[in-house]
């Protein structure tokens, strides 16, 4: 079965700095996607950014971006120009590249609550 | 964007009673959904897999009885707790799954608050 570690269960940050939240994951698949998502108080999950495993490419959305590295199996987020409005539980996520059914679900780390200090 | 609707968005009953949450794909099809359990401060717990027209897939130590999980159609799925005690009380989430091109991807509902006095 696959694992997700999210190490930082808090981590602050200053407005207009970087911070980069970490993930680590185990798995015996050679195929798969990882994702980023982002609940703030609301309790809405957001997607952030997401990355499949066969593209050496690292993933980037705006100011989000990834840092993956696939022999260590680690999956980073590093937030730029931080904003009030980035904080949130941040949630690393797996899943398996197979299709149908349950294939489709998704392995969630802890989560890392991110505050950003104005 | 995708979006999913989840109706109600809290909920308080009595110690025995029955709750039904609903989740609904708005502008797409999803012909699987999955319900997620979380409390407070903590991730998301995965209960049980939804697929439209037939049975649902749960997890292991979900009690399928007590959870009851029916995707009628392409666009909404209903988790109903069965006789809710305190214990149910939770934060519970579900996602539907949009396929574009040839990439799913999961989109949540805002969750439902149950309280069950």
């Amino acid at each position: 079965a696959q694992t997700v570690t999210q190490s930082q269960p808090e981590m602050s940050v200053q407005e207009a700095e970087t911070v980069t939240l970490s993930c680590t994951y185990d798995t015996s698949e050679s195929d798969y996607y990882l994702f980023w998502y982002k609940q703030p108080p609301s309790r809405q999950m957001i997607l952030v950014i997401r990355q499949e495993a066969y593209k050496q490419q690292n993933a980037t959305e705006n100011r989000f971006s990834v840092n993956f590295q696939k022999a260590a199996k680690s999956f980073s987020l590093k937030i730029s120009d931080s904003q009030l409005g980035d904080a949130a539980m941040y949630f690393c996520a797996y899943r398996s590249a197979g299709s149908g059914g349950s294939n489709y679900k998704l392995t969630f780390g802890k989560g890392t609550l991110l505050t950003v200090n104005p | 964007g995708a979006v999913v609707s989840q109706h109600p968005s809290w909920v308080i009953c009595k110690s025995g009673t029955s709750v039904k949450i609903e989740c609904r794909s708005l502008d797409f099809q999803a012909t699987t959904m999955f319900w997620y359990r979380q409390f407070p401060k903590q991730s998301l717990m995965l209960m049980a897999t939804s697929n439209e027209g037939s049975k649902a897939t749960y997890e292991q130590g979900v009690e399928k009885d007590k959870f009851l999980i029916n995707h009628a159609s392409l666009t909404l799925s209903t988790l109903t707790v069965t006789s809710a005690h305190p214990e149910d009380s939770s934060f519970y989430i579900c996602s539907a799954s949009a396929v574009s091109g040839v990439f799913d991807t999961q989109y949540f509902g805002p969750g439902t608050r149950l309280t069950v006095l």
